[in-house]
């Protein structure tokens, strides 16, 4: 039973537009949300993160948006960048009913810029 | 180093080989997570060290697992008596501050295949 779902295995989008990528949970105990860039044969790195008590975060071109009665989050990234491409993964802690102490991700978007 | 590192990067083991993957965390670091990462899927939780107390390791698939942080920094996990099934990138992260509500770094991982 996955806890984090991001339901779009692909994404592409044109360079300059929008990129929105979307995650749902299940889990009403989370409390923390973190997107992770990861290009190929790297370590995931952190991107942007939401507590519960928000419903927007935003940071440079990233923008995340919460909303909690829904279970969603989503990605912004505009405007979209070739060295935006990669995978994206949805992750998120607080009681989950097993790792308390660490994050429960999803499977993973893989964004493509295309030029 | 100025990043996590792990090492090997790379390690194929035959079935029933025991084997053992290092993590150095970022100096200073006191929480260290392990992730296994399978093929086409999100990182999972395994098992989480504040300093050198394993707080949480409900992540661990079985008792052939086993990772250990005896002096607060280098942590190693071991697998014993290794299947197929444990064929998958093993991720290390490390963060400033406590628990998963916080940027963990991720090193490159280690990618092990049991032939």
């Amino acid at each position: 039973d996955q806890q984090v779902k991001q339901n779009s295995p692909s994404l592409s989008v044109q360079e300059g537009r929008i990129s929105i990528l979307n995650c749902d949970y299940t889990n009403s105990m989370f409390d923390y949300f973190l997107w992770y860039k990861k290009y190929p044969a790297e370590g995931p790195t952190f991107l942007i993160s939401i507590s519960s008590i928000k419903d927007k975060n935003e940071d440079g071109r990233f923008t995340v948006f919460l909303n909690k009665s829904a279970k969603h989050l989503s990605l912004h990234i505009v405007p979209s960048q070739p060295g935006d491409s990669a995978v994206y993964f949805c992750a998120a802690s607080g009681y989950s009913g097993g790792g308390a102490d660490g994050l429960t991700f999803g499977k993973g978007t893989h964004l493509i810029i295309q030029p | 180093g100025a990043g996590v590192s792990q090492s090997p990067r790379y390690k194929v083991a035959k079935r029933g080989q025991d084997v053992a993957l290092r993590c150095d965390p970022i100096s200073g670091h006191v929480s260290l997570f392990w992730y296994q990462q399978a093929l086409g899927q999100g990182p999972e939780f395994l098992t989480y060290f504040q300093n050198e107390a394993q707080l949480d390791k409900s992540g661990l698939p079985s008792d052939r697992f086993f990772a250990e942080r005896p002096e607060g920094s280098v942590s190693t996990l071991k697998i014993q008596r290794t299947q197929q099934e444990d064929s998958a990138v093993y991720l290390c992260a490390s963060s400033l501050a406590y628990g998963a509500n916080t940027e963990a770094f991720f090193g490159q991982g280690t990618r092990l295949t049991v032939v």
